[in-house]
């Protein structure tokens, strides 16, 4: 079945860090660049960071800058986000999600999302 | 940073109405424009792609139209399974955007 797993959310402090996963299957993993997406509670859904098919060009959304960094694992078919630094105003659900092959193709496949909440 | 802004932000229709939801670029964006579906604790599902063009398995009632700054999307013949949130999002540039989203509920 071709879908996406997104794991590691939880409950962390202020200031702390959290590292989401998310694992593909299905389809070939290594060619297909990669985004986080973000969406707040009740609120719309936010670009965070993308990262090409090879790992090799990386963008960040100007909030997360300096604190996120995205890598994946093309052997393991995996995607990651570190996030550092957690404030309040990061705390959203998590989704990754698969770009077309072409670059200016829509994010076709979503993962489930997983909900990092940010509070002491 | 290109800034979609959509209308309404929410719509309250019967079944069987027809639904129009638009979304504007702050600069062109040629057919860059796609649009999802998000219901109530799930996912977003892609509706639309490059403005106009279909995605299998999505019903027909949904179509889409536009180029350069302004696109819609329509639904014909509303049904109950269609409550939801709608976004367009834009691909011709980084960082890529999402509108605001429009919630569209079921009278």
């Amino acid at each position: 079945e071709v879908q996406l797993v997104d794991s590691g959310g939880g409950l962390v402090q202020p200031g702390g860090s959290l590292r989401l996963s998310c694992a593909a299957s299905g389809f070939t993993f290594s060619s297909h660049e990669m985004n986080w997406v973000r969406q707040a509670p009740g609120k719309g859904l936010e670009w965070v960071s993308y990262i090409s098919s090879a790992g090799t060009h990386i963008y960040y959304e100007d909030s997360v800058k300096g604190r996120f960094t995205i890598s994946r694992d093309n052997a393991n078919n995996s995607l990651y986000l570190q996030m550092d630094s957690l404030g309040a105003e990061d705390t959203a659900v998590y989704y990754c999600a698969r770009r077309g092959f072409n670059y200016n193709d829509p994010f076709d496949l979503w993962g489930q999302g997983t909900m990092v909440t940010v509070s002491s | 940073e290109i800034v979609l802004t959509q209308s309404p932000d929410f719509q309250s229709v019967t079944p069987k109405e027809k639904v129009t939801i638009t979304c504007r670029a702050s600069q062109s964006i040629g057919s860059n424009l796609h649009w999802y579906q998000q219901k109530p604790d799930q996912s977003p599902k892609l509706l639309i792609k490059y403005a106009s063009q279909s995605i299998s398995g999505v019903p027909s009632r949904f179509s889409g139209s536009g180029s350069g700054t302004d696109f819609t999307l329509t639904i014909n013949s509303l049904e109950a399974e269609d409550a939801a949130a709608y976004y367009c999002h834009q691909s011709s540039s980084l960082p890529r955007t999402f509108g605001q989203g429009t919630k569209v509920e079921i009278k």
